[in-house]
């Protein structure tokens, strides 16, 4: 069962940018996943999906600050030139047969 | 424009039954896979269960297998989910949520409370 580990917090600056990261279970490097936002007392947002080579597709509308990456095991999500309204739960999801994982999820604060 | 409007929850009673509705829009839903994910207080996104375009196949969780049961009705554009016997752990935001390719949830609804509680 593959298994996604996300740092609970991440904090930056106001126009700044963040790099957040997922990190997949060992055996299980080669799997793409998506990155999801969630705001508070909103549904979650499909940001993109990033594959293991860091080819990524995006969810309709995601402004281009939003960026993905891949290396290894790891899978991450870059965002630039923060904005308040980017503080939000940043959650990691992949999928195997019959069953769809999430990450722990990221707090990011906008500082 | 994709819309998803969950609706059916409240406060329920330890072992009683709840029915979860989201009604869609802005889309051809009898064209898309579908799901239901959870997120209990202060935790993460949990994925509960899928049912297909056409209603089969259909898989749960492990941790909700036996009590759930995901349904869907595409001349009316809905989904459903009939939770029972409930307990204090199931006290959560449900979400409906678009499945792509068997992989990404890439729409969301704005969920619906459900309180477990005497």
């Amino acid at each position: 069962q593959v298994v996604l580990t996300q740092s609970p917090s991440a904090s930056a600056s106001l126009g700044a940018s963040v790099k957040l990261t997922c990190t997949l279970s060992s055996g299980h490097s080669t799997y793409a996943i998506a990155w999801h936002q969630h705001q508070p007392e909103k549904g979650p947002r499909f940001l993109m999906k990033v594959n293991s080579d860091g080819s990524r597709i995006k969810g309709d509308g995601i402004p281009d600050r939003f960026s993905g990456s891949s290396s290894g095991a790891e899978r991450y999500l870059t965002i630039s030139s923060l904005q308040s309204e980017d503080e939000a739960d940043y959650y990691c999801q992949t999928w195997g047969t019959d069953t769809w994982v999430f990450g722990g999820g990221t707090k990011l604060t906008v500082l | 424009q994709v819309h998803l409007v969950e609706s059916g929850g409240g406060l329920v009673k330890p072992g009683g039954t709840l029915r979860l509705s989201c009604v869609a829009s802005g889309f051809t839903f009898s064209d898309h896979d579908m799901s239901w994910v959870r997120q209990a207080p202060g935790k993460g996104l949990e994925w509960i269960s899928y049912i297909s375009r056409s209603g089969t196949p259909i898989y749960y969780a492990d941790s909700v297998k036996g009590r759930l049961t995901i349904s869907r009705d595409n001349g009316k554009n809905s989904l459903y989910l009939n939770i029972n016997s409930l307990r204090a752990e199931d006290t959560a935001v449900y979400y409906c949520a678009v499945v792509r390719f068997l992989e990404v949830f890439d729409y969301w609804g704005q969920g619906t409370l459900v309180t477990v509680s005497s």
